[in-house]
């Protein structure tokens, strides 16, 4: 299957900052994306989702943007915290023969700078 | 409510041996899947279980088996084990044809 590409491997900002992450991905056909976040030693935890039917969605502090157009998706974090320091993965979810799994991206680190 | 637990946390094999690994769903999700993540990737899909059968495999040999159980638990097996085996084995559960995933913990398997 298509993969899910990022733009940038690492991103750092300082607390209190907007952080933007970007997610490029290729699957025309996929209809569900969510963003995640891994924290060292943990599994991906849920952050946002969004369906191909929608360009925005906003959450706690966080927005996802999606762009069929160019195909790219976007994670917005408000005032970032160091607790927002962590790899995040786009992933597109699309329906096979019955079952769906996950296709993620390599991930960006995001670093947040008190 | 308990999420999704994984055991065991960590585990180290010898080249050539066999592994099992197992996982314990979301209360009330009855599909799980495997994931493998290498360091410094992306997961990546091995197969997922729903009624007891394998229904979708990603592309992984032969070697990666799984299982589950009456109680929707699941079991990982890879056998042969190679030095490139070595990653975060991740379970992820989800009520069946429901997006999303809840993901554990991951179980670190390191192959010398």
């Amino acid at each position: 299957g298509e993969s899910v590409g990022l733009h940038l491997p690492t991103l750092s900002v300082q607390e209190g900052d907007n952080s933007i992450i970007n997610c490029a991905y290729s699957n025309s056909a996929s209809d569900y994306f969510i963003w995640y976040k891994q924290e060292s030693g943990k599994g991906p935890q849920f952050i946002i989702d969004i369906r191909s039917n929608m360009d925005k969605r906003q959450g706690q502090r966080v927005t996802v943007l999606l762009n069929k157009t160019v195909k790219h998706l976007s994670l917005q974090i408000a005032a970032t915290q160091p607790g927002d320091s962590a790899v995040y993965f786009c992933a597109e979810n699309y329906v096979q023969t019955g079952a769906n799994n996950l296709f993620f991206g390599t991930g960006t680190r995001l670093t947040v700078i008190p | 409510d308990a999420g999704v637990t994984q055991s065991p946390t960590h585990l180290i094999k010898t080249r050539g041996q066999q592994v099992t690994l197992r996982c314990s769903p979301k209360s009330g999700h009855d599909t799980v899947s495997w994931y493998q993540q290498a360091l410094g990737q992306g997961p990546q899909f091995i197969f997922q279980y729903y009624e007891e059968e394998e229904r979708q495999r990603g592309n992984f040999p032969d070697r990666f088996s799984g299982h589950q159980f009456p109680n929707y638990s699941s079991e990982l097996n890879v056998n042969a084990l190679l030095l490139g085996d070595s990653a975060l084995y991740l379970c992820a559960s989800s009520p069946h044809r429901i997006d999303g995933y809840t993901f554990g913990s991951g179980t670190r398997l390191t192959v010398v």
